[in-house]
């Protein structure tokens, strides 16, 4: 079946540093692939999505690039803040759109200042 | 525009007793999802609604688990009676399905917290 590995946190970086949370999936057919955050006592906001291979998605300054070959969707991002700090979770839906969206664990991402 | 909405937040009970917990979802969205996530965990379906219709419960342990959404508004998932490892977070989400859309973004709730002591 689907699934979604991600790496384990917690993360923690210092203010402008180069941030990457790896993410690796399983999948049959072409998936879906979408990062999610979750804010101290928020539910969890759609960050960034890519549908098919190649594609790249991007917000706030975060990326990630959809990889067939690797079967991977890292995201990243160049100069993090301390408002970033938040749990990240990698997801991925099947090509039907009766497909339910699977989720990773989660990485905590902490930023000192 | 308001989003998701729970409630309780919070919700402390002992074992064997009953618990509800109701969810609104964003004006005008006709698909809703209740998900389990467990600490440390990502979440995982139990049921999605379109309108009123329960079209995916698989992952909902019916012997005790149960959802309504009347009307095709508003959604209740009760728990009778709870046991000590349904504490989690129970999370609403809601959708505009359209036909034809491979993606429809799902907006998250806040989120119920259950403890069963």
């Amino acid at each position: 079946g689907n699934s979604v590995t991600q790496m384990e946190g917690p993360v923690t970086l210092s203010e402008e540093a180069f941030l990457t949370i790896n993410c690796t999936y399983t999948a049959t057919g072409y998936p879906s692939l979408f990062w999610y955050v979750q804010y101290p006592g928020e539910g969890l906001q759609l960050l960034l999505k890519a549908t098919k291979a190649d594609d790249k998605g991007s917000n706030k300054g975060f990326e990630a690039t959809y990889r067939k070959e690797t079967t991977s969707f890292h995201l990243e991002k160049g100069s993090v803040q301390v408002s970033d700090s938040a749990v990240y979770f990698c997801a991925l839906r099947g090509y039907s759109s009766a497909s339910k969206i699977i989720f990773g664990s989660g990485t905590r991402l902490s930023i000192r200042p | 525009e308001a989003g998701v909405v729970q409630s309780p937040r919070y919700k402390i009970i002992e074992k064997k007793q009953p618990v509800a917990f109701w969810c609104n979802p964003i004006s005008g969205h006709n698909t809703l999802y209740w998900y389990l996530q467990n600490l440390g965990q990502g979440p995982e379906l139990l049921i999605r609604y379109e309108n009123e219709e329960a079209v995916d419960d698989s992952q909902l342990p019916k012997d005790r688990f149960s959802a309504e959404r009347l009307k095709g508004v508003d959604s209740t998932l009760k728990i009778q009676p709870a046991e000590l490892g349904d504490s989690a977070v129970y999370l609403c989400a809601s959708s505009v399905s359209t036909a034809g859309s491979s993606y429809n973004e799902q907006f998250f709730g806040p989120g119920t917290r259950l403890t069963v002591l």
